[in-house]
């Protein structure tokens, strides 16, 4: 079964700080992994795409890695700022004969001022 | 462009009532479309998904459809609304590369 993982589940942090997520996935064979950013009661919105052939993407201070042989993408988040404050979600496209495009747990951060 | 547009935003509904939830994409054609549900304090749970017209899969056991009668049309439809029914869903499509979401409809079942 094709799953997706995040870790830490919460996180509370004091301003300034930079952090890594985590998130992991099951089967390698994937097509890409995307990052959103869901801020309470609201859709999401997109941070990054890394496609399955790129290691990493970088946008402002977010930057995101992404290992296929060890299942594994982290979303580095420099300097953080209490605007930053949100619940982090990955989601795997996978190619194994479906197009099911699934969701990690989420990641629940705090930056505090 | 590519957009996608979800409605309602909200919505209240009494338990047995019929629910229609319509999601429309524009600047794209055959797209993959899905619908999610989030349970307040929960993850996004994939209910259905459609790679062309009249094509719908299931991914969990539920009191909810799915149908795709235009290529960039998806509709998530109950014949009867339960209380468990209530929720954050989200319609979102996927072309070659990153998957965009609509707003979200909060559903309330009560």
């Amino acid at each position: 079964k094709q799953e997706v993982t995040q870790i830490p589940a919460a996180l509370s942090v004091p301003e300034g700080e930079n952090l890594v997520l985590n998130c992991s996935f099951t089967d390698s064979a994937i097509y890409n992994l995307q990052w959103f950013r869901q801020d309470p009661g609201k859709g999401l919105t997109s941070l990054l795409l890394i496609q399955s052939s790129q290691r990493e993407q970088t946008s402002g201070r977010l930057n995101a890695s992404l290992d296929k042989s060890s299942g594994r993408s982290t979303l580095y988040i420099a300097a953080s700022q209490p605007g930053d404050s949100a619940t982090y979600l990955c989601a795997v496209s996978f190619t194994s004969g479906t197009y099911k495009y699934i969701f990690g747990t989420g990641t629940r951060l705090k930056v505090l001022a | 462009s590519q957009t996608i547009h979800q409605w309602p935003a909200t919505l209240v509904q009494p338990v047995g009532s019929p629910l229609s939830l319509e999601c429309t994409v524009e600047g794209t054609s055959n797209p993959n479309l899905y619908w999610y549900r989030q349970a307040a304090g929960r993850g996004l749970q994939l209910l259905f998904y459609s790679v062309g017209i009249g094509q719908i899969s299931s991914e969990v056991p539920q009191n909810l459809s799915a149908s795709r009668p235009q290529d960039r049309q998806f509709i998530l439809s109950s014949k009867k609304l339960l209380l468990s029914d209530s929720g954050f869903y989200l319609c979102a499509f996927k072309g070659l590369a990153e998957a965009f979401f609509g707003q979200g409809t909060r559903l309330t079942v009560v």
